[in-house]
C-alpha cells in the first residue's frame, strides 16, 4: 500500500501568515492527490483535487502544487475560517490513502 | 441538492454486527465510485472501502478484510457497509463518500455524509 506522510502535524500560525503543508507519498502517484480541510464534528471538506486543481467555491489562497512524491498545500494568506485540520489523500491506487493530518492553531 | 446521508451506528458488543446504509440524492448515483471513510475519535482519516458504480470491483483496508462487505443497489440509490466480528478497534464515524469529478475512475471525494457513530464495546 501507498504511504501518505504530512508534516508538520501540528503548525501555529497568525491571521495573515503564508502556510505550507508537505504530503508525501512512498511510491509515485503521479498527480492523483487531493486535500481535504475538516472542522471538528464535520466532515471533510475537498480543497484541491488532482495536485493543483481548485475545487469550486473554494477560495483562492488555496493553492497546490507538486508530483510523483512530493506534494504542498499552500495557503497564502491564513484567514480566521482556515484555523482547522487538512489532510491530504491519494487516490492514485484503489485502495486510498490518507495523510496522518496536520492542525493549523492559532498562534 | 447534492446529499448523502448516513444511518444504521450505534452501540455493538465486540464480535457484533452492523449494516451501516447510506442514502444519495441530487445526483446520478449510479455513475460513480462508492466509498467508506472512517474517523476514531480524535485520530484522523481511514478509507475502509470502495466499490464500483456497478458492484464489480471492490476494495477494501487491509484492517477490515474478511470482516467488511461494501455493496450498493443503483435502483434505490443506496450505499451499503456490512461489519460483522466487530472490535474495540473499529469504534468510529464512519462517512460514506463519492468522488463525482470523472466517471472512467476513481476520483477526489467532493461529496461526504454528516456520519454515523458506531461504537464497539461490552
Amino acid at each position: 500500500d501507498i504511504q501518505m506522510t504530512q508534516s508538520p502535524s501540528t503548525l501555529s500560525a497568525s491571521v495573515g501568515d503564508r502556510v505550507t503543508i508537505t504530503c508525501r507519498a512512498s511510491q509515485s502517484i503521479s498527480s492523483w492527490l487531493a486535500w481535504y480541510q475538516q472542522k471538528p464534528g464535520k466532515a471533510p471538506k475537498l480543497l484541491i483535487y488532482k495536485a493543483s486543481s481548485l475545487e469550486s467555491g473554494v477560495p483562492s489562497r488555496f493553492s497546490g502544487s507538486g508530483s510523483g512524491t512530493e506534494f504542498t498545500l499552500t495557503i497564502s494568506s491564513l484567514q480566521p475560517d482556515d484555523f482547522a485540520t487538512y489532510y491530504c489523500q491519494q487516490y492514485n491506487s484503489y485502495s486510498v490513502t490518507f495523510g496522518g493530518g496536520t492542525k493549523v492553531e492559532i498562534k | 441538492e447534492v446529499q448523502l446521508v448516513e444511518s444504521g451506528g450505534g452501540l455493538v458488543q465486540p464480535g457484533g454486527s452492523l449494516r451501516l446504509s447510506c442514502a444519495a440524492s441530487g445526483f446520478t448515483f449510479s455513475s460513480y465510485w462508492m466509498s467508506w471513510v472512517r474517523q476514531a475519535p480524535g485520530k484522523g482519516l481511514e478509507w475502509v472501502a470502495n466499490i464500483k458504480q456497478d458492484g464489480s470491483e471492490k476494495y477494501y483496508v487491509d484492517s477490515v478484510k474478511g470482516r467488511f462487505t461494501i455493496s450498493r443497489d443503483n435502483a434505490k440509490n443506496s450505499l451499503y457497509l456490512q461489519m460483522n466480528s466487530l472490535r474495540a478497534e473499529d469504534t468510529a464515524v464512519y462517512y460514506c463518500a463519492s468522488g463525482t469529478g470523472t466517471t472512467l475512475t476513481l476520483d477526489a471525494f467532493d461529496i461526504w455524509g454528516q456520519g454515523t457513530m458506531v461504537t464497539v464495546s461490552s
